[in-house]
């Protein structure tokens, strides 16, 4: 199985901290996505880090990636309160390339 | 901005009944998507279709299942003879070219089987 494992399942933290959430899979991947989902809504895609990159920005968000520990991690700075949410990290394997691998996801909690 | 929609918005059904999940890709996405998010649980991917046909599938998705593009705009999941644990979040998504590059997804039909 690919599926990816975020750690940890729940934070909490409080706004204007940063949130670090890390995602891990098992087999070789074409890329690696992050996804949040609110309560009870749809999927928003955040960022697509491929395999030949090692840390992508967009806005306050950071994500690396490291292919020999098969690990990646999302940053979230200076949080606010509508930051809350779960975020998902979802791979497309090498030879999978029409199937999308999601992990169990990290609630986040931003305390106002 | 494109966006992916679905409907209905939730969908109450009794067991052994047929139910069609719509949903309507972004316009020029060439690939099309189905998962499922029983409550609670990760999102679990059902079905690929590319160029009028499947492209892959997962084990969830058996014979009560199919998909169907059947104009240039629908893109439709059926489950034939629903059972309980077929309650769940549907997701259906797109994207331009393969899970290669990111998903756009719609935001669910809640399906609820009694």
């Amino acid at each position: 199985s690919q599926q990816g494992e975020e750690d940890p399942q729940a934070l909490s933290i409080q706004e204007g901290e940063n949130a670090t959430m890390n995602c891990s899979y098992k087999t070789s991947i074409n890329n690696l996505q992050w996804y949040r989902q609110n309560s009870g809504r749809g999927l928003v895609h955040l960022i697509l880090i491929r395999s030949n990159e090692r840390e992508k920005h967009s806005g306050r968000l950071r994500v690396t990636l490291d292919t020999s520990k098969k690990s990646s991690s999302l940053l979230i700075t200076a949080s606010r309160a509508a930051d809350t949410a779960s975020y998902f990290c979802a791979t497309a394997g090498l030879n999978t390339g029409n199937q999308f691998y999601f992990g169990t996801g990290t609630s986040l909690t931003v305390i106002p | 901005e494109p966006e992916v929609t679905q409907t209905p918005s939730h969908q109450v059904t009794q067991m052994g009944q047929e139910v069609i999940l719509r949903c309507v890709p972004i316009s020029n996405h060439l690939y099309f998507y189905w998962y499922r998010q029983i409550l609670g649980q990760k999102v679990e991917f059902l079905v690929s279709f590319y160029n009028n046909e499947i492209s892959e599938k997962s084990e969830i998705f058996d014979d009560q299942f199919s998909v169907e593009r059947p104009d240039g705009s629908n893109f439709t999941l059926k489950i034939r003879s629903t059972k309980l644990e077929d309650s769940a979040m549907y997701f259906c998504a797109s994207s331009e070219d393969s899970a290669y590059n990111e998903q756009f997804f719609g935001p669910g039909t809640r399906l609820t089987v009694l």
